[in-house]
């Protein structure tokens, strides 16, 4: 069955630090999403991604963040300076269709220190 | 308005019993309500859906139950396993802006008793 996968599962970074989480969505999904789940707290949508282009972001997703599909498979998140309250778990997801079921990866684990 | 509120936050039952979940939203927009099962450590996986044409779905052991003119779902769970222990987050989408972003429940912890 195919799957989204996410590199790295964990990823451990110092404060003011760039990362880039990776996610390969299911071949020929078109719609892509990273969502965030604080520890022990509810996921939280962060930015949509249809077309080459942000279709919806949240708050949340503020100019630290940015998000694109630099070679047609991966679709990346980047966090330009990292914050302590960065600290989450970064889920991709990705859907096929308008309307239909979103399928989420692993999940990326984020640690700032 | 985009909330979806999720009750209760944790849940006991014996193997075989029947836990419900509730949810209930404000945004008459959402059009689509699915149910997402995780485990710790791991990615929420998508359990079961439903959409306000229909009053009730099952699959397997789970059931929504879907009440459009009161704006609330659940989820029931028959014949209830100790490997159904896991956290369950009801949510909601909307068409909006061609997003379908989904707004998730704060969870609840279920935890069967063998």
């Amino acid at each position: 069955e195919p799957e989204v996968t996410q590199t790295p599962s964990h990823q451990v970074t110092q404060m003011g630090q760039e990362v880039i989480l990776r996610c390969v969505p299911i071949s020929n999904h078109l719609y892509f999403y990273w969502y965030r789940q604080i520890l022990g707290q509810k996921v939280e949508f962060l930015v949509s991604f249809y077309n080459n282009e942000i279709s919806e972001k949240s708050e949340i997703f503020d100019d630290q963040f940015s998000v694109e599909r630099p070679d047609g498979s991966n679709f990346t998140l980047k966090i330009r300076s990292t914050k302590l309250e960065d600290s989450a778990m970064y889920f991709c997801a990705t859907m096929d269709r308008e309307g239909s079921e979103q399928y989420f990866g692993p999940g990326t684990r984020l640690t700032v220190t | 308005q985009q909330q979806v509120k999720q009750s209760p936050q944790s849940l006991i039952v014996q193997k075989g019993g029947i836990p419900i979940i509730n949810c209930a939203y404000e945004n008459t927009a959402f059009d689509y309500f699915p149910w997402y099962q995780q485990f710790p450590g791991k990615g929420p996986a998508l359990l079961i859906a439903i959409r306000p044409d229909v009053s009730e779905k099952k699959e397997g052991r789970f059931t929504i139950s879907f009440n459009k003119s009161a704006k609330q779902f659940s989820l029931h769970i028959m014949d209830s396993q100790p490997g159904d222990s896991a956290t369950y987050f009801c949510a909601a989408s909307s068409p909006g802006a061609g997003s379908y972003q989904l707004t998730f429940g704060k969870g609840t912890k279920l935890s069967v008793i063998p």
